[in-house]
């Protein structure tokens, strides 16, 4: 079975552009959860969509908005990016809506300058 | 409140040895205690996980001790290896399927 894929694996923007990350959970899984990943900061969720719809949001700014398709596939979506959103996306995908055993994707890493 | 604090920030540990990572929680509705390993260049991975119903749970050569009157947790990495060398990450959340809190990471070096 093919494990969580993450699409672009590295992206480079400038400060005020708009940007979308995808995410293809594991077949048959139908929760996805988002992550920002920094040195300072660690690991911190962004949100989890369950069956088209958003579950659970962390404390990021309006900025920051994902959705999720009918095949479970997942986008992420950041606009007028800033400095600071430079960080390794990471998406994680389980069964159910639960967080037992969540599988991680390799991650995007965005740089913005 | 949210925070999962974890010590120390980095480890390094000889091979063979025993390499402890500790964490504490605050909120005590908190129900499932992942570990999760981080090799450079991949997403963190499920280790070994408890809930605060048992006080140990082993698998292999890890061990998560867990204090729930204290709420802290730790894992042990016994006879420690170079490929354990990774980053840890603990965390905390409601089985319920709340949103998941993580420690900040640890990164183990082992010397071979």
């Amino acid at each position: 079975k093919a494990g969580v894929t993450q699409t672009p694996r590295y992206l480079i923007k400038t400060r005020g552009q708009q940007v979308t990350l995808s995410c293809s959970p594991i077949s048959g899984h139908r929760s996805v959860s988002w992550y920002q990943q920094t040195p300072g900061q660690g690991l911190q969720f962004l949100f989890e969509y369950f069956s088209e719809t958003q579950r659970n949001k962390g404390n990021f700014p309006g900025r920051f908005s994902g959705r999720q398709f009918s095949n479970s596939r997942s986008e992420m979506n950041v606009s007028t990016l800033e400095l600071g959103d430079s960080a390794l996306y990471l998406c994680a995908s389980s069964i159910g809506t639960g967080q037992e055993t969540q599988y991680f994707g390799p991650g995007t890493r965005l740089l913005v300058l | 409140q949210q925070q999962v604090k974890q010590s120390p920030q980095s480890l390094i540990v000889q091979k063979g040895g025993i390499s402890i990572i500790n964490c504490a929680y605050e909120n005590t509705a908190f129900d499932y205690f992942p570990w999760y390993q981080q090799f450079p260049g991949k997403g963190p991975a499920l280790l070994i996980a408890i809930r605060p119903d048992v006080s140990e749970k082993k698998e292999g050569r890890f061990t998560i001790s867990f204090n729930k009157s204290a709420k802290q947790f730790s894992l042990h990495i016994m006879d420690s290896q170079p490929g354990d060398s990774a980053t840890y990450f603990c965390a905390a959340s409601l089985l319920s399927g709340d949103k998941i809190i993580f420690g900040k990471g640890t990164r183990l070096h082992i010397l071979p």
